[in-house]
């Protein structure tokens, strides 16, 4: 199969602090991933693209020095919301493709700012 | 714009009804449809479809997507309290392996 381990699930920050969400991709490799923010009773949005050993990829509207990306390896990419503010309480997701398993999700971060 | 439309958007059944969720979409170089189940953390997979007219069924589930119509349709037949989850449709356009997710349809069913 192909798994998607993010982590952590859950974190509550200090306004002004930043913040690290994890995404490994477990039992395969993954040159691509991507990061979905969430917000309630909305779908996802897609905010980047993430590329293995070159720079992502952001969405419109999406400001890349707050939300920094990086993929240094082929398992790992890593999110961090820097000067996290409440307005940036969500839920953030990453996907890997596997095209013989097509997106794999992995489990999500609820962020909290206070 | 690339757009992905469900409805409806919240739907409340019994235990045992069949349940019909749609997805039209409007999106430049069209690759595939899919389909997710989200309960409370990340969405899982249900299906993939590229070709218009054939039906994909997994247990109780079955998905068909119509290209000439711009849609695809997700049964749910005799559904259960565990079907309770938001159904997402996503659409993956060709070249940039991004996903174009639709609202979501909130699917309850009560006892």
């Amino acid at each position: 199969g192909a798994v998607v381990s993010q982590h952590p699930s859950r974190v509550i920050c200090k306004s002004g602090t930043s913040v690290k969400i994890e995404c490994r991709s477990l039992d395969f490799q993954a040159t691509t991933m991507f990061w979905y923010r969430q917000f309630p009773k909305q779908s996802l949005m897609l905010m980047a693209t993430s590329n293995e050993g070159s720079k992502a990829t952001y969405e419109q509207g999406v400001e890349k020095d707050k939300f920094l990306i990086n993929h240094a390896s082929l398992t790992l990419s890593t999110l961090t919301v820097t000067s996290a503010h409440p307005e940036d309480s969500s839920f953030y997701i990453c996907s890997a493709l596997r095209r013989a398993y097509g997106y794999t999700f992995g489990s999500g971060t609820r962020l909290t700012v206070v | 714009e690339d757009k992905v439309v469900q409805s409806p958007l919240s739907l409340v059944v019994h235990e045992g009804d069949t349940v019909t969720l749609n997805c039209s979409y409007e999106v430049t170089n069209f690759r595939s449809l899919l389909w997710y189940k989200q309960e409370k953390k990340a969405p899982t997979f249900l299906f993939m479809l590229t070709s218009s007219g054939i039906e994909k069924k997994s247990g109780r589930l079955s998905s068909i997507l119509d290209k000439k119509e711009l849609s695809s349709i997700l049964n749910i037949t005799a559904t259960q309290t565990g079907d309770s989850a938001i159904y997402l449709c996503a659409v993956e356009r060709g070249g940039s392996e991004k996903l174009v997710f639709g609202k979501g349809t909130k699917l309850t069913v009560n006892p």
